[in-house]
């Protein structure tokens, strides 16, 4: 049963367009929510998050938006550059729940 | 260290050999977590340590995984009698929590391939 849901396994976006990469979960306790990015052979970095008291958060290229009555989230790039081709996991956890959980992932491909 | 250092980055094991994996976190991160990468897939929970508490093992797959963090710094995962089911790529992420924010630090990984 997975709690963080991401449908779009692969995503490709033209250089300088926005991006939008989208993600559900289910459990009703999360209220925090993440992105992390990964490239090849290393490990995930943390990118941005978002408290469930807020519907966005913004840092420099990247948004975040959360609509909680949804159980729905969606990162915004914007605009896409070729460095910013890797695979984004989307993340859920709660201040009363130790487990940090992660989504299957989208990679996402900016074509110059 | 400046980051989360995992060792070995690569691991061939025969099928029934028993494994050990290394993470070295942040200095002062008080929690320690270990995922489990199969291909393709998003990293997959395993076991929490707070400092060498071990809170909450409910992702180890089976009583072959074995987790501890004695000193409340560094951590071993032991995997015993090896399957091929367990080639992953095994992660080790730490922070300064609790409360828990979900920012973690992760380290490279350590990849098991099992024959």
């Amino acid at each position: 049963d997975q709690q963080v849901k991401q449908n779009s396994p692969s995503l490709s976006v033209q250089e300088g367009r926005i991006s939008i990469l989208n993600c559900d979960y289910t459990n009703s306790m999360f209220d925090y929510f993440l992105w992390y990015k990964k490239y090849p052979a290393e490990g995930p970095t943390f990118l941005i998050s978002i408290s469930s008291i807020k519907d966005k958060n913004e840092d420099g290229r990247f948004t975040v938006f959360l609509n909680k009555s949804a159980k729905h989230l969606s990162l915004h790039i914007v605009p896409s550059q070729p460095g910013d081709s890797a695979v984004y996991f989307c993340a859920a956890t709660g201040t009363s729940y130790d487990k940090v959980i992660f989504g299957p992932g989208t990679s996402l491909s900016v074509i110059p | 260290g400046a980051g989360v250092s995992q060792s070995p980055r690569y691991k061939v094991a025969k099928r029934g050999q028993d494994v050990a994996l290394r993470c070295d976190p942040i200095s002062g991160h008080v929690s320690l977590f270990w995922y489990q990468q199969a291909l393709g897939q998003g990293p997959e929970f395993l076991t929490y340590f707070q400092n060498e508490a071990q809170l909450d093992k409910s992702g180890l797959p089976s009583d072959r995984f074995f987790a501890e963090r004695p000193e409340g710094s560094v951590s071993t995962l032991k995997i015993q009698r090896t399957q091929q089911e367990d080639s992953a790529v095994y992660l080790c992420a730490s922070s300064l929590g609790p409360p828990n924010t979900g920012e973690l630090f992760f380290g490279e990984g350590s990849r098991l391939t099992v024959l």
